[in-house]
């Protein structure tokens, strides 16, 4: 079964600082990516995708995503991070052919003006 | 406002209570899912519904009990839980296609559950 790692749980930066966040998963074959955000008493929002093409995807509010598939990683970024950025954020993986989401337990953010 | 409405926002039950959490989607999707989430651990896939059938069940112990009755309605009852049950429960809804490969999930807001 698919499994996705994500480190450092929780991270605090300031204002304007750089934000990266990594995920690996397990599987080698064909994969969908994922990065999802969750903002406080939110619902869980996509963020970006990668489904084929051009490995470094650009989503919403600035943030981008490269795909690596020699390292089976997924790392999401930011170059300057906002107030308004404070979320927990997922990365999920789905096997191609299949639509079995599995999630990395998440990076709690927490972004100090 | 994602399209998929889930209710309650907050259940609070006993043990021995019989509750049923709804969700509902307005995004015409064919699959429908229950996810749990607890404190620092991944969100777990629990029940996988395609055109009104489960095809997926994670090995989920039987007093949750899962009922779609149409594709835009998902319930999922409960029956005499235990107190680390309580957790989020997440609803989802994709428009599943040949392959499933380039489907995405649509969350609602959650219901928080806290068993005593």
């Amino acid at each position: 079964a698919q499994s996705v790692s994500q480190h450092n749980h929780h991270v605090i930066l300031s204002e304007a600082a750089s934000l990266e966040l990594g995920c690996n998963y397990s599987y080698g074959g064909t994969v969908n990516l994922f990065w999802y955000v969750q903002y406080p008493g939110q619902h869980l929002q996509l963020l970006l995708k990668y489904f084929s093409g051009d490995p470094l995807v650009k989503g919403i509010k600035g943030f981008e995503a490269e795909f690596i598939k020699s390292k089976f990683s997924f790392n999401l970024r930011k170059p300057s991070v906002q107030w308004s950025d404070t979320a927990e954020y997922f990365c999920a993986v789905t096997n191609y052919g299949n639509n079995r989401l599995a999630f990395g337990k998440g990076n709690q953010v927490v972004v100090i003006p | 406002e994602t399209g998929v409405t889930q209710t309650p926002r907050h259940l609070v039950m006993g043990m021995t209570n019989k509750k049923s959490l709804k969700c509902e989607q307005h995004l015409g999707h064919n699959a429908m899912y229950w996810y749990k989430q607890s404190a620092k651990k991944p969100l777990e896939l629990m029940f996988v519904y395609n055109f009104k059938e489960q095809t997926e069940n994670n090995s989920v112990p039987s007093r949750f009990s899962p009922e779609c009755p149409n594709s835009s309605h998902l319930f999922l009852h409960l029956h005499t839980l235990q107190p680390e049950d309580s957790a989020l429960y997440l609803c989802a809804s994709s428009q599943e296609g040949p392959g499933g490969a380039k489907n995405i999930q649509y969350f609602g807001a959650g219901t928080r559950l806290s068993v005593l």
